[in-house]
This record gives C-alpha cells, sequence and structure tokens, in this order.
C-alpha cells in the first residue's frame, strides 16, 4: 500500500521556526515533495529532494533520509503569509504518479 | 514557473447534468497532466494521469464511465463528470508537468469548485 503520514496542524508565532514532519511507505520512490496550498488556492511547488540531505531554497529547507524514509520542512523566519496546509508528496510507480500525504495546517500567530 | 489555467472556475448544475472542466497549460507543452480531487480541508486525491494522445490512466475506485478523461493535445486536457450527483460536488484540481522545472515539479491550474444540486 502506500501512506504518507503528517501532523495535522501545527502553531507558530512571527519569526519562529517551524519543522514539518512526513514519513511515507510507497511502493516506489522517486522523491519527496512539499507543496504549500493557502485556502481556496491551488497548490505551489516549494521544494523537492531526490537524495538524502538539506535543501535550502531561501527561508524554506527540505530534508530527506530515504533509510528512514523520513522528510521533513523547515520554514525559518515565519511570517503571518505562511499560514496555509503544507502538503508532502512522493512521486512512485516509476516516477509516474503522486501520492500527497494528508496535509499539515500551519497558523502563524502574531 | 509555468501557467496553468482551468475553466470553469466555479459551475453549480443539477443533478443529472454533465460538466465539462477544461485544463491548459499556456506556456509549455504538458507531456503529462494529472487531475486530482479535493474535499475540504483533506488532502489532493489522484483521480487519473493522462498523456497526450492516450488513454488516461485511472487510480483504483474513480469510475472510468463517470470521469472521462480527454487529454487531445500538449495543452489541453479536460474531465468530463457524466451525470453528476450531489456526492461528485468537490474541488478538482488538474496539474501538468512537462520538461520545465524540476523533474519532480508539477504546475496546478487554479481548481475548479463544482455544486450539484
Amino acid at each position: 500500500g502506500q501512506s504518507l503520514e503528517q501532523p495535522s496542524e501545527v502553531t507558530a508565532v512571527e519569526g519562529a521556526i517551524v519543522q514539518i514532519n512526513c514519513t511515507y511507505q510507497t511502493s516506489g520512490f522517486y522523491g519527496l515533495s512539499w507543496y504549500q496550498q493557502h485556502d481556496g488556492g491551488a497548490p505551489t511547488f516549494l521544494s523537492y529532494n531526490a537524495l538524502d540531505g538539506l535543501e535550502e531554497t531561501g527561508r524554506f529547507s527540505s530534508f530527506l533520509s530515504r533509510s528512514d524514509s523520513y522528510g521533513y520542512l523547515l520554514l525559518q523566519e515565519l511570517q503571518m503569509k505562511d499560514s496555509a496546509s503544507y502538503f508532502c508528496a512522493v512521486r512512485d510507480n516509476y516516477g509516474q504518479n503522486f501520492v500527497f500525504g494528508p496535509g499539515t495546517r500551519l497558523s502563524v500567530l502574531p | 514557473g509555468a501557467v496553468v489555467s482551468q475553466h470553469p472556475s466555479r459551475v453549480i448544475c443539477k443533478s443529472g447534468t454533465s460538466v465539462k472542466i477544461e485544463c491548459r497549460s499556456l506556456d509549455f507543452q504538458a507531456t503529462t497532466m494529472f487531475w486530482y480531487r479535493q474535499f475540504p480541508k483533506k488532502s489532493l486525491m489522484l483521480m487519473a494521469t493522462s498523456n497526450e494522445g492516450s488513454k488516461a490512466t485511472y487510480e483504483q475506485g474513480v469510475e472510468k464511465d463517470k470521469f472521462l478523461i480527454n487529454h487531445a493535445s500538449l495543452t489541453l486536457s479536460t474531465l468530463t463528470v457524466t451525470s453528476a450527483h450531489p456526492e461528485d460536488s468537490s474541488f478538482y484540481i488538474c496539474s501538468s508537468k512537462g520538461h520545465r522545472g524540476p523533474d519532480n515539479e508539477q504546475f496546478f491550474g487554479p481548481g475548479t469548485r463544482l455544486t450539484v444540486l
């Protein structure tokens, strides 16, 4: 089967650092992606890890450990506009399909 | 990033009618398009994957005759919800993947909110 797990909700204050974890169990693995979705909007791509280690893109970083089937998204210097849902997604089935996690709703408080 | 449009953005229809949703990649050629369904505060559920010029591959549990997908060109895919019923009410999102951006990046359309009365 295929399953991804994420915390359902995370709350933090402006300026703080937040880590959103994702564990996965899929039939194949061709990389872990992260997407951000604001209420009523479309998901937007944030980052992608195919190999173990940390990828940094501005305030956002993403980490992957393939041996642990685990990754996380790290958001630094939180801003109010970062309040959104964050989804991890694994590409499986020979790299054709994307399976999304249940999503983590991040609330940033002033 | 690339631009993907969806039309209509919102549709309300009566039970039993069919609704067609268009997904267009405006500035790149989409070799693969995906159709997702999303319920409020839930994750995206992949319905089907379509490659240009070939039949769509449907996920388990998705009725092919209910959700007709056509990917006639590298820039256009359509999803037709046939004989819609209230339980088909949902947010439908398409995404495109081509030779632009990282290999794992999909470009999502803005979504279509379908309400079946």
